[in-house]
């Protein structure tokens, strides 16, 4: 079936501007989340969503990121004014209900670049 | 289409063993090859592989790419409980709309 699926799959932008990230997970899949690599760094954990609940967003960097996900399903990552160091790549995952050892399946991440 | 194919998807095996996981993998202008160690919400980044032949060392744990055979292992030596975890493989391409390609990963449990 379908993978988590997202776009753009790059983006280009100057300094200053907003930016909006978009995440489609696999269908049925409750838990979605996102994280950054930037160059040469790992995996960084920005924020987590499960079901309904309120989501976990102790990774979120500062208060110019945040993230929505609507109806249960699709997640929009908005990084406002952006900097040159939120360049990196943004990749989002689902699972299916988030349990600690699931499986989580990744995106192609979407390769941010700030000007 | 990319591809990324990890082997065993899932593994068992006592402490103390010694265990090898495969990743095959099919990735346009490949650039590099990553493996992460995912026990909590955050898979831990743990090794980049760009050059073939070189291994790669930390602590227990090493890695290896075959850029010609388009393969990579991870082995993980005297294997101790808190090693278990899902291991990812991924592939980068260095952009486009492929990106970075991830295997299903290997479900590795280690018994006492």
């Amino acid at each position: 079936g379908a993978g988590v699926s997202q776009s753009p799959s790059n983006k280009v932008t100057e300094k200053g501007k907003d930016v909006e990230l978009r995440c489609d997970p696999i269908s049925g899949h409750t838990a979605l989340y996102w994280y950054r690599q930037s160059l040469g760094q790992g995996l960084e954990f920005l924020i987590y969503f499960q079901g309904n609940s309120a989501p976990d967003k102790s990774g979120l960097p500062s208060d110019r990121f945040s993230a929505e996900r609507t109806g249960g399903s699709v997640s929009t990552l908005t990084i406002q004014r952006t900097q040159q160091e939120d360049s990196a790549v943004y990749l989002c995952a689902s699972s299916p209900r988030g349990g600690r050892f699931e499986t989580q399946y990744f995106g192609p991440g979407t390769r941010l670049l700030v000007l | 289409e990319d591809k990324v194919v990890q082997s065993p998807l899932s593994l068992v095996v006592h402490e103390g063993d010694t265990v090898t996981l495969n990743c095959s993998y099919e990735v346009t202008n490949f650039r590099s090859l990553l493996w992460y160690k995912q026990e909590k919400k955050a898979p831990t980044f743990l090794f980049m592989l760009t050059s073939s032949g070189i291994e790669k060392k930390s602590g227990r744990l090493s890695s290896i790419l075959d850029k010609k055979e388009l393969f990579s292992i991870l082995n993980i030596t005297a294997t101790q409980t808190g090693d278990s975890a899902v291991y990812l493989c991924a592939g980068d391409s260095g952009g486009g709309a492929d990106g970075l390609t991830f295997g299903k990963g290997t479900h590795l449990i280690i018994q006492p």
